[in-house]
């Protein structure tokens, strides 16, 4: 029962330094997204997988990297962090996306990764 | 692509108390309208959803309701209970392409007791 997994939970980098979130998902499902959250801004998406070897920039994408590395993992790297990327990251999870009336739009999201960039 | 505008962002009510929540959207070929909730230090949890081929949906105390011809849909939680509080987001299709959404800034629901 574990659904969406993110690693780590908290984490403070310095200005310039490079990290990895990790997220992995046990529902064998297709298409994965990474969104943040600030305060007063709701919830934006950065990039998203619609299934495994596939990915697509969404609306603030500048300043990350995607990797799918298999149908379970989707991970978001910062190769030099700013004070602009200080935001909460989310993953979700959905079973099989699609076009139009055809979407699934069911997401389930991850416990989220608390990033302080100093 | 859509702009989802979310109203009012806190409300406040007493517990027994009904509370609404309204959102806008611009794009009149969106057709599906989720509603999440994020309780304190835990991801957004989907807890209903409205497609455009119907104009309400209810699910115990929760309903939405959806206007196509305004272009507005809302969130209405009867009977509130202190375990309601939490944020709150609605969020329409990106209508950009593949499955993905575009969220409104959320509202802080506090239910005091």
């Amino acid at each position: 029962n574990a659904g969406v997994t993110q690693t780590p939970k908290f984490q403070v980098l310095k200005t310039g330094q490079s990290m990895t979130l990790q997220c992995a998902q046990d529902m064998n499902h297709n298409s994965m997204y990474w969104y943040r959250q600030d305060p007063g801004m709701g919830l934006r998406l950065i990039y998203y997988s619609a299934s495994e070897g596939t990915t697509d920039k969404g609306e603030v994408p500048n300043g990350y990297n995607v990797s799918r590395l298999n149908k379970r993992e989707f991970s978001l790297r910062l190769e030099s962090a700013a004070p602009s990327q200080t935001s909460v990251y989310f993953c979700a999870s959905t079973g099989t996306g699609g076009y139009g009336i055809t979407a699934n739009y069911g997401y389930t999201f991850g416990s989220g990764t608390r990033l302080t960039v100093v | 692509g859509e702009n989802v505008e979310q109203h009012p962002s806190t409300l406040s009510v007493q517990e027994g108390d009904s509370a609404v929540i309204k959102c806008t959207y611009s794009d009149s070929a969106s057709n599906y309208f989720p509603w999440y909730k994020q309780e304190l230090g835990k991801g957004p949890q989907l807890i209903i959803d409205i497609r455009s081929n119907v104009g309400e949906k209810k699910d115990q105390r929760i309903a939405v309701t959806l206007n196509k011809t305004a272009k507005h849909f809302s969130l209405h939680i009867t009977e509130t209970q202190p375990e309601d509080s939490a944020v709150y987001f609605c969020a329409a299709p990106r209508n950009s392409g593949y499955s993905t959404l575009t969220f409104g800034k959320g509202t802080m629901l506090l239910v005091s007791p």
